[in-house]
């Protein structure tokens, strides 16, 4: 089955305690992205990739960071979380000539 | 600048009668893919209809039609014979091309959530 996973779905941690969550998909897509979801503001981009070892910063990068390595992975890495990155992340990939993204099924990010 | 307006924050609409999301968005580029997502109160985003910016004519996935006026630069979802599942956020998105000067990364609006009344 086609799809993107993202791990842990959920996660309650504390302030600088550092944290990744994986995102892989199995579509050999080439485009993969994060989002961050918050009350009133829809999704916005944090980081996106268009092929292995490209990555560039989207629209709210600070305090993020991203790797791709392989063409299925896509971690969001957190080096020191604090309460303002609370949120529901999704996870994104596509092919690059496609219009459409599949997305994870997100995880909620609780720093206290 | 890239913008999605979805001005609409709550919606009600009874059980099997149809309604209209509205969904305004702005754009320089040519090509573009509009979208609409479902977002359920257990948070996973579901696609449900894509637009693309030359197509001629309106999406229609099942229940859901896509009212594209190119010109006025609005995609609005209608949903016909609405069901208590309905009930959700519903985001309206666009996508532009990928390419040496766009992310492609997708624009969304604040969402509207919707409330089907039995």
């Amino acid at each position: 089955e086609a799809q993107v996973t993202q791990n842990p779905r959920y996660l309650i941690t504390v302030t600088g305690k550092k944290l990744t969550v994986t995102c892989s998909q199995n579509m050999n897509h080439e485009y993969m992205s994060w989002y961050r979801q918050d009350p009133g503001l829809g999704l916005r981009q944090i980081y996106y990739s268009m092929n292995v070892e490209v990555t560039d910063k989207g629209d709210v990068p600070e305090g993020y960071k991203v790797s791709r390595k392989e063409k299925r992975n896509f971690p969001l890495i957190l080096e020191s979380p604090s309460p303002n990155q609370t949120s529901l992340y999704f996870c994104a990939s596509s092919y690059l000539g496609s219009y459409e993204q599949y997305f994870g099924p997100g995880t909620r990010l609780t720093v206290t | 600048a890239q913008k999605i307006t979805q001005t609409q924050p709550g919606m009600f609409v009874q059980e099997k009668e149809a309604v209209t999301l509205d969904c305004t968005y702005d754009t320089s580029d040519p090509s573009y893919g509009l979208f609409w997502y479902k977002q359920p109160s257990s948070g996973e985003m579901i696609f449900l209809i894509y637009q693309g910016s030359y197509d001629q004519q309106n999406a229609t996935e099942g229940r859901y039609s896509l009212n594209f006026q190119k010109a006025r630069k609005s995609a609005n979802l209608v949903i016909s014979a609405s069901q208590l599942g309905d009930s959700a956020m519903y985001f309206c998105a666009m996508r532009e091309g990928v390419g040496s000067s766009n992310t492609g990364k997708l624009i969304f609006g604040q969402g509207t959530t919707l409330q089907v009344k039995p």
